[in-house]
């Protein structure tokens, strides 16, 4: 089946420690993202990917970062710098094909830092 | 002011009721609109999208989007319990993938939908 997955679902993190988390898509899709979701926030874009090789920052890069190796994979790397990264985290990607490039999101990883 | 606003909720309502959900952005530039359906602990999928001005039906659901007042709205008649979910609004400057475009969405801040059996 195409789809997105990430993982974990959910991920304990102590104060000081980076952690990544997975984003795997074979929908051979070029463009990925990354949003933050917090209660009464909405999605928030931390960064995105158009072509392997090559990203963007978000409107909340701050204490992120990613890389873009392989088309198939955009992991995320929340780092110690992040003053508050307990939120839930989705990950999306979007088709090259003429017309309406829909995003199309994964099941989330919720973070919680302890 | 923010991009884009949408209207504070939770709402709730009951079984077969009509359901008007509703946003207001402020950069024209925004030319496609959606309207992504988030249930508890997962990802959204995208429910509806409209290009421009006009109405989009789709069974239950219809989108209408108004560029003159910038606003737009997602209708749901005859409400069900299983449309409970967060109902997010989402735009778009370009569709995606042309050279040069910025694939970005900007989203609303959703709307908790509870509908009472």
């Amino acid at each position: 089946d195409g789809g997105i997955t990430q993982s974990p679902k959910y991920l304990f993190r102590k104060e000081g420690q980076n952690v990544t988390l997975s984003c795997e898509q074979n929908l051979n899709h070029d463009a990925m993202y990354w949003y933050r979701q917090d209660p009464g926030q909405g999605l928030r874009l931390i960064y995105y990917s158009q072509i392997v090789n090559d990203f963007q920052k978000g409107d909340i890069a701050e204490g992120y970062s990613v890389s873009r190796e392989k088309k198939e994979s955009f992991p995320l790397t929340v780092t110690s710098a992040q003053k508050n990264p307990t939120a839930f985290y989705l990950c999306a990607s979007s088709g090259s094909a003429g017309g309406f490039n829909e995003q199309f999101f994964g099941p989330g990883t919720r973070l919680t830092v302890l | 002011q923010k991009e884009v606003e949408q209207d504070p909720g939770p709402l709730s309502v009951p079984e077969g009721a009509i359901v008007s959900l509703n946003c207001t952005y402020s950069n024209s530039a925004f030319q496609y609109f959606m309207w992504y359906r988030q249930y508890s602990r997962k990802g959204p999928e995208l429910l509806m999208y409209t290009y421009s001005s006009g109405n989009k039906e789709d069974g239950r659901f219809t989108a209408q989007v108004d560029k003159s007042s910038k606003y737009i709205s997602l209708f749901i008649r005859d409400s069900q319990p299983s449309d409970s979910a967060t109902y997010l609004c989402a735009m778009s400057t370009s569709r995606g993938m042309e050279a040069g475009a910025n694939s970005k969405l900007t989203f609303g801040k959703g709307i908790t939908l509870s509908v009472r059996p």
